[in-house]
């Protein structure tokens, strides 16, 4: 079975921190993708990673930056974090050359989420 | 205009119910669609997929897909409290996901 696992479930920062949120999967997927998810307007990619050090911007990746230095560990930071960054965070990971037949190529596999909470 | 749209609910249905789910799309380059469930302070899980128009049946569950009307749906047939979650549709043409808003679904017992 596939596995993603997020290095916490709940946190709780102060504005202007820098945080780390940490993401790993164990099926050797190429592709890693961080997305935040909020009430009315469901998932949003913040950034996705096709190989090691390799990384490209989603639709909101302001305020957010990310490093992949290994292919199974995924990080997303924020620089400075803000209210609005009040969210849960869900990494997912997926192998575009497999499962095709059985699961598709798109199909994406998900953490547990971290929630967020910046004060 | 979102590239996927899809009616948050809350919806509440009995136990034993039909449960009928509805997003709409505007990206035609969208081939993969796919269904997927999410429970309480969990992340979501693979449903259903499917890239072509028609049916596909899984157990209890159908996925629909009419690319001509840009129109994917899910049915859950005989609902049960179990099915309770946040049902979320998700497109694709390329590695790339794009998701609905989710819809709320209860079932009562």
């Amino acid at each position: 079975d596939v596995k993603v696992t997020q290095s916490s479930r709940y946190l709780v920062k102060r504005t202007g921190e820098k945080v780390f949120l940490e993401c790993v999967q164990d099926m050797d997927h190429e592709n890693m993708f961080w997305y935040r998810q909020d009430p009315g307007l469901g998932l949003r990619l913040i950034y996705f990673s096709y190989d090691v050090k390799m990384k490209e911007k989603g639709d909101i990746p302001e305020g957010y930056s990310v490093s992949r230095e290994k292919k199974e560990r995924f990080s997303l930071i924020l620089e400075s974090a803000s209210t609005n960054q009040t969210s849960m965070y869900l990494c997912a990971s997926n192998h575009p050359r497999g499962d095709i037949i059985i699961k598709g190529p798109e199909t994406q596999y998900f953490g547990p989420g971290t929630r967020l909470l910046v004060l | 205009q979102k590239e996927v749209e899809q009616d948050p609910g809350p919806l509440s249905v009995p136990e034993g119910a039909i449960v009928s789910l509805n997003c709409t799309y505007s990206n035609s380059a969208f081939q993969y669609f796919m269904w997927y469930r999410q429970y309480s302070r969990k992340g979501p899980e693979l449903l259903m997929y499917t890239y072509s128009s028609g049916n596909k049946e899984d157990g209890r569950f159908t996925a629909q897909v009419d690319k001509s009307s840009k129109y994917i749906s899910l049915f859950i047939r005989d609902s049960q409290p179990s099915d309770s979650a946040t049902y979320l549709c998700a497109m694709s043409g390329d590695y790339k996901l794009s998701f609905g808003a989710g819809t709320t679904v209860t079932v009562r017992a």
